[in-house]
């Protein structure tokens, strides 16, 4: 079968760095999507990383290593408003989303 | 800005009852799909659409069909509501491609009493 596994929770503080892993098992991949969802609120689209490396894009960055199986979302100078769910999407070779059920970060001050 | 739009954030409906979810975006976009959202699970594809007057089957289909006559419309029905399908009901688009991103409406959350 399919899976997608990232932690459930994570606790972080203001300023700091957090690192939200993902590892997948899918038929075949065509490319790793992260999301942040608010509480209560539709998911808003992060990044995409289809090659192996790290994608920077200001204080988020997404690494993938299809190899492994593994990526990762990096988020920097943690800030309140940064306390969401954060999805792993993988698109699987019938370029169906595969999704994880989500990692709640919270951040303390 | 891409906006798509559900036509209700709440709705409360009774056990047996046909229920009509709407989605509207404004983007042109060619995909649009249905998920439903549970505590502890990942978003589950109930339908989506390639096409007007095209629907597939997601991984959920069961108690549910879709209808979409326009492209920006895109429409889930239960039709006979029962208790386990109270969930938070997401919609979204996206244009054709692997690399697209899906743009979420706000949701809607149904309750079935």
């Amino acid at each position: 079968g399919q899976n997608i596994d990232q932690p459930t929770e994570m606790t972080a503080t203001e300023g700091a760095i957090v690192q939200i892993n993902c590892t997948y098992q899918t038929s075949g991949f065509n490319g790793l999507f992260w999301y942040q969802q608010h509480a209560g609120e539709a998911p808003t689209f992060l990044s995409y990383n289809v090659l192996d490396g790290l994608e920077e894009k200001g204080r988020f960055s997404s690494f993938l290593s299809r190899s492994k199986g593994y990526s990762y979302l990096l988020l920097k100078e943690l800030q309140m408003k940064d306390s969401a769910s954060y999805l792993c999407a993988v698109r699987d070779s019938n370029y169906q989303l595969i999704w994880g059920a989500g990692t709640k970060l919270i951040i303390k001050p | 800005d891409v906006k798509v739009t559900q036509s209700s954030r709440y709705l409360v409906k009774r056990t047996g009852e046909k229920v009509f979810l709407e989605c509207v975006q404004d983007m042109d976009h060619e995909n649009m799909f249905w998920y439903r959202q549970d505590p502890g699970l990942g978003l589950r594809l109930i339908y989506f659409s390639y096409d007007v007057k095209m629907k597939e089957k997601g991984d959920i289909p069961e108690g549910y069909s879709v209808s979409r006559e326009k492209k920006e419309r895109f429409s889930l029905i239960l039709e006979s509501a029962s208790t386990n399908q109270t969930s938070m009901y997401l919609c979204a688009s996206s244009f054709p491609g692997p690399s697209y991103e899906q743009y979420f409406g706000p949701g809607t959350r149904l309750t079935v009493t």
